[in-house]
Order: structure tokens, then sequence, then C-alpha cells
């Protein structure tokens, strides 16, 4: 289909294990971000991209998670020794906003990658 | 900080009924939207507003910037409208603010 894309749809992982975390945006998409959502909680910001560069990482919990999109398309999170409460739905979105007379553009959800850290 | 608040956090209603769910905010915004989250966690954005109001079929929703409020109504609800309806704010650098969601459940 046409809307974006992660990958995988589940992720269960052992503390302390590295996870990579995939998002496919819309073609044709200069923004995207990246969401954390805990359970019962509404989604977080956690970083945005414009096409490659990463414009914001300020929701980013700790140096543990570390994102990217070096060709400005595909994106991938990062989640370096895991730890239980990293347990959530991370979620992507990507947007046509490219800048500031364009911002505002509504943004397309993928349907989530769920992460158990057991 | 902006605060995203919705209310009511849960709502259990009989088909048929008119649905409203409330969201307010605290600070000047670009823009406000109304997402459907149902469960598997795939979100939909319903409507993108940042004044008056908007209609899609069944769904309506309204905005007041002064009061830096917005309400979202269905009508003639549905089982199948039955999920998480979340409001969220804008800004001009496009960072989005979500609220913790209502839950939704339409009886049949």
């Amino acid at each position: 289909g046409a809307g974006v894309s992660q990958s995988p749809r589940y992720k269960v992982a052992k503390r302390g294990q590295d996870v990579a975390l995939r998002c496919d945006p819309i073609s044709g998409h200069v923004s995207l971000f990246w969401y954390q959502q805990a359970l019962g909680q509404g989604p977080e910001f956690l970083t945005y991209f414009q096409n490659e560069a990463q414009l914001d990482k300020s929701g980013l919990p700790s140096d543990r998670f570390f994102a990217e999109r070096p060709e400005g398309s595909v994106s991938t999170l990062k989640i370096q020794r895991t730890q239980q409460e990293d347990s959530a739905v991370y979620l992507c979105a990507s947007s046509l906003s490219r800048d500031s007379l364009t911002f505002n553009q509504p943004q397309h959800f993928g349907d989530g990658t769920r992460l158990s850290i057991l | 900080k902006n605060e995203v608040e919705q209310s009511p956090q849960n709502l259990t209603a009989q088909e048929g009924e008119f649905i409203t769910i409330n969201c307010s905010y605290s600070v000047g915004i670009s823009a406000l939207h109304w997402l459907q989250q149902h469960p598997g966690g795939g979100i939909v954005s319903l409507f993108m507003l940042s004044s008056g109001k908007k209609k899609h079929g069944r769904l309506i929703a309204t905005i007041n910037i002064q009061e830096k409020h917005s309400s979202l109504h269905i009508t003639a609800s549905h089982p199948r409208d039955s999920a998480v309806y979340i409001c969220a704010v804008s800004f001009k650098d496009d960072k989005i603010i979500f609220g913790k969601g209502t839950r939704l459940h339409i009886l049949p």
C-alpha cells in the first residue's frame, strides 16, 4: 500500500539487548516523526526529521535512543541496552511539510511497533 | 508547557446516541487535530482545524480559539465507532503534543 509502513510489528527483546525499529514513510513526504506511546497514554514526541536532517531530538528519553534517516526516506530508531521502561508502542508518522510555509500538513501514521522488554 | 486535556477519559454509550468529546489546551497553537486509534495501534487522522467547524460524515469537529477548546461530536453512534479518540495540538514547527485520549465504547 501507499501508507506509512513500520517493521517489525511486534518485537520482544531481553533487557540489555539492542533493538532497531524501521519506518518507511509515504513516498515524497519530507517530514518524519517518531513517537512513543506507553500503555493507556497518548503518544509522546521523540524526534523529527526534515529529509535527512534531524531537526529536533528533544524528546529522546536518554542517550540510549538514536534515530537516523540517512537518505531522507527510510528511518531507523535504535535503542541500545534496552530497559523495561522502554516497553511501549513506537509510532512513526510522515507529512509533506517541508518549510514554514507548508507546516501543519496532516501527519500520516504507521501502525506502530509494539516493543516488549523482558 | 502546553497541556492538552481531554474529557471524559472513558465513555460508554448506546448505539444511536450523540457523543461529545472535549479537548482543552493552554497555549497558542497552529492547528488542532482529532485522531482515531483502534486496538492494535493504528492512528487515523480525522480532522485538522485551526478555526470554526469541520464535518465529515457523522463526525463534526469544532474549535474555539479564544477559549482554547475543541469538541468532537459523533451523531448516530455505531459500535464500529468504538476506539480511542485523541486530541492533539501542533505548533509552527509542526511538533505535536497529544492528549491521553478518550476511550469510547458504543454498545449495540
